[in-house]
């Protein structure tokens, strides 16, 4: 089974609508969790980090789910340029600060 | 300027060849990770090192050998090159001491083939 698990897509979705996913991972322990966005064939940026209590960063929301060990990703008013894989992130363990575990991606597909 | 850069961008080699890809920052980061992308799967950590006299090996480190030259640069490279290396190659860095540690920030890649 992979650490960190994510449906791989697409998903495709009318410019202005609404989408989410999620993110499974297998370390109880993980403490960190993170979305990054990677364009095609680019670097992986972060997006936001993961907060316990859910978080939201404009149109981004997030949440963790630590009985079920999901995180999620909500984007909200999709717009065309939302469209890329989003990562999800996971540390290993709480001694092993610094070392993450990558998700495969979700592909987001914005159409006009 | 970017903040991690990365050298070269792209590289055709032919098996059995050495192969050296650089990396350099100027983020001031003490933290320096190696990682390769290919598809369906997510990044796996090669090499890291968390100051210049700290090397780590990751998951896949076999088959390669890293360098902390300074603060600001790390070198992988491929001894004797094999076509199932060929990937996307990202340098990482991040800082030390803080929440902030796990936030990793990315080169924008190496794009290698190995024929």
């Amino acid at each position: 089974r992979k650490e960190v698990e994510q449906d791989p897509g697409p998903f495709n979705v009318p410019e202005g609508a609404t989408v989410a996913f999620n993110c499974t991972y297998s370390n109880s322990a993980s403490q960190s969790f993170f979305w990054y966005r990677q364009d095609c064939r680019k670097e992986p940026k972060l997006l936001m980090s993961v907060y316990s209590s859910g978080n939201e960063d404009g149109r981004f929301t997030a949440q963790l789910n630590r009985a079920s060990q999901y995180i999620s990703l909500l984007i909200r008013d999709s717009k065309l340029s939302d469209s890329a894989t989003y990562l999800c992130v996971v540390n290993r363990a709480t001694d092993s600060w610094g070392k993450l575990q990558f998700g495969a991606g979700t592909q987001v597909v914005v159409t006009p | 300027d970017a903040d991690v850069t990365q050298t070269p961008r792209n590289r055709i080699t032919k098996t059995g060849k050495r192969i050296m890809l650089e990396c350099s920052q100027t983020k001031g980061h003490d933290r320096m990770y190696w990682y390769r992308q290919d598809p369906g799967l997510g990044l796996r950590l090669i090499y890291y090192s968390f100051d210049v006299k700290d090397i780590n090996k990751g998951e896949i480190s076999d088959g390669y050998s890293v360098s902390r030259q300074a603060q600001a640069k790390f070198s992988l490279s491929l001894e004797s090159a094999i076509p199932n290396q060929t990937a996307l190659y990202f340098c990482a860095t991040s800082d030390t001491g803080t929440k902030d540690t796990d936030t990793q920030y990315f080169g924008p890649g190496t794009r290698l083939t190995v024929l």
